[in-house]
């Protein structure tokens, strides 16, 4: 199994600003998701992270506006560029070691 | 790409009532998750399948590959089992066309139990 501790839990920032999202595994991973949750929406996958490489991204999504770091096989980052309102979601980041384990969000709110 | 389609996507039941969640996709798949996400967001695994059925408590799940689809049924349901029920799969590259290997979800099932 795998516990990943993900923050901030929340945060409310203004348009053009950036967020960075941290996430921890509690064991070595080779493979990182970030996934948003728009309201009302179900998840849609933004990026696999994968230690030493750069990410790959969903059609969509692009490097640019969604930054990816991936220092070690234990920790990722997200980085939500220049928000605008619609980038207010929940993001969330998870591994799949035979099941899918789930960071617990952080809810973004941009105004 | 696949497609995850889900139902009901609303699910009102009494206390006690069996219950039964749907989900189809569209093309291979090496896994199936389901998947229990609460009001705060946080998500929950319940199952992950490759064939065949799985049970946890009062918790049943099944998955036909040849028609691809999946059930999740929760016997004796409680108020407790109120929250979204996701179904999400993992397409090999080979079918889902390249990207970013990723699960693709179902848009979930919001089910209420009243006591």
């Amino acid at each position: 199994s795998a516990v990943i501790s993900q923050k901030p839990s929340r945060d409310i920032c203004q348009r053009g600003t950036s967020l960075t999202i941290q996430c921890q595994v509690d064991s070595q991973v080779t493979m990182m998701f970030w996934y948003r949750q728009q309201p009302g929406q179900s998840l849609t996958l933004i990026a696999t992270a994968n230690q030493g490489s750069e990410a790959t991204y969903e059609s969509g999504f692009v490097i640019d506006k969604f930054p990816i770091s991936r220092p070690n096989l234990t920790f990722s980052t997200l980085t939500v560029s220049n928000m605008s309102p619609e980038d207010s979601s929940i993001y969330l980041c998870s591994v799949d070691l035979y099941e899918a384990f789930f960071g617990q969000g952080t809810r973004l709110t941009v105004v | 790409k696949n497609e995850v389609e889900q139902s009901p996507q609303n699910l009102t039941a009494q206390e006690g009532e069996f219950i039964t969640i749907n989900c189809s996709y569209s093309v291979g798949i090496s896994a199936l998750h389901w998947l229990q996400q609460h009001p705060g967001g946080g998500i929950v695994s319940l199952f992950m399948l490759s064939s065949g059925k799985k049970k946890h408590g009062r918790l049943i799940a099944t998955i036909n590959i040849q028609e691809k689809h999946s059930s999740l049924h929760i016997t004796a349901s409680h108020p407790r089992d109120s929250a979204v029920y996701i179904c999400a799969v993992r397409t090999p590259l080979a079918y889902s066309g390249g990207g970013a290997d990723g699960l693709t979800f179902g848009k979930g099932t919001h089910l209420i139990i009243q006591p």
